[in-house]
């Protein structure tokens, strides 16, 4: 199976910080590599598919890139609501993984 | 609005065995691959099981293999997770997801999830 690993684990910033996630897998996964994001007591949401693509209705303030095995996930120009949890995930391989989670608070 | 509502999880002893169900609106069910997701109280997400078109390809987690199984009623519209042999480690929010194959796989809607206790 393919390993995922973000960092970092948790990360403070104050609104209009500009932040940086970090993900990287264990093989290649080509640009199959996801975003989602999770506020306390919901469903995940797609952020992020295809290591660069904005899903609809997503702020551009989010954005993404890699390649290969190594991708990040910027936040740039925090904001109140943006305070979350951030997942990596891989569908290269059918049996998907996701990153073990960002914890992102707003100071 | 695509809609997942899923059902049928609760309270099971060690052993014991549930079914979840997954009941989807206003999207053609049967052109999508659908998948489990499971969170455990304060972890992270956890991939599960992913299920074809037509239900000729599964694939699953290796923690759950054997104690599984995905399934899907294409005419009804709805998606599965029968559950035997349930653990401890099982006790989650299940959430069903629809992949999208043009979006590289990305489950691009969730249900609310439905919580699995596993505890005597």
């Amino acid at each position: 199976d393919i390993q995922m690993t973000q960092s970092p684990s948790s990360l403070s910033a104050s609104v209009g910080d500009s932040v940086t996630i970090t993900c990287r897998t264990s093989q290649t996964v080509s640009t199959s590599l996801n975003w989602y994001q999770q506020r306390p007591g919901r469903a995940p949401r797609l952020l992020i598919f295809a290591t660069s693509t904005l899903q609809r209705g997503v702020p551009s303030r989010f954005s993404g890139g890699g390649f290969g095995a190594n991708f990040i996930l910027t936040i740039s120009s925090l904001q109140p609501e943006d305070s979350a949890i951030y997942y990596c995930q891989q569908t290269y391989s059918p049996t998907r993984t996701f990153g073990q989670g960002t914890n992102v608070e707003i100071k | 609005e695509v809609q997942l509502v899923e059902s049928g999880g609760g309270l099971v002893l060690p052993g014991g065995s549930l079914r979840l169900s997954c009941l989807t609106y206003r999207f053609m069910f049967g052109n999508y691959w659908m998948s489990w997701v499971r969170q455990a109280p304060g972890k992270g997400l956890e991939w599960v099981a992913t299920i074809n078109l037509d239900g000729s390809e599964k694939y699953y987690v290796d923690s759950v293999k054997g104690r599984f199984t995905v399934s899907r009623d294409n005419a009804n519209n709805s998606l599965y997770l029968q559950m035997n042999g349930l653990r401890a480690g099982d006790t989650a929010i299940y959430y069903c997801a629809r992949d999208s194959r043009s979006q590289a796989w990305s489950s691009d809607f969730w249900g609310q999830g439905t919580l699995v206790t596993v505890s005597s």
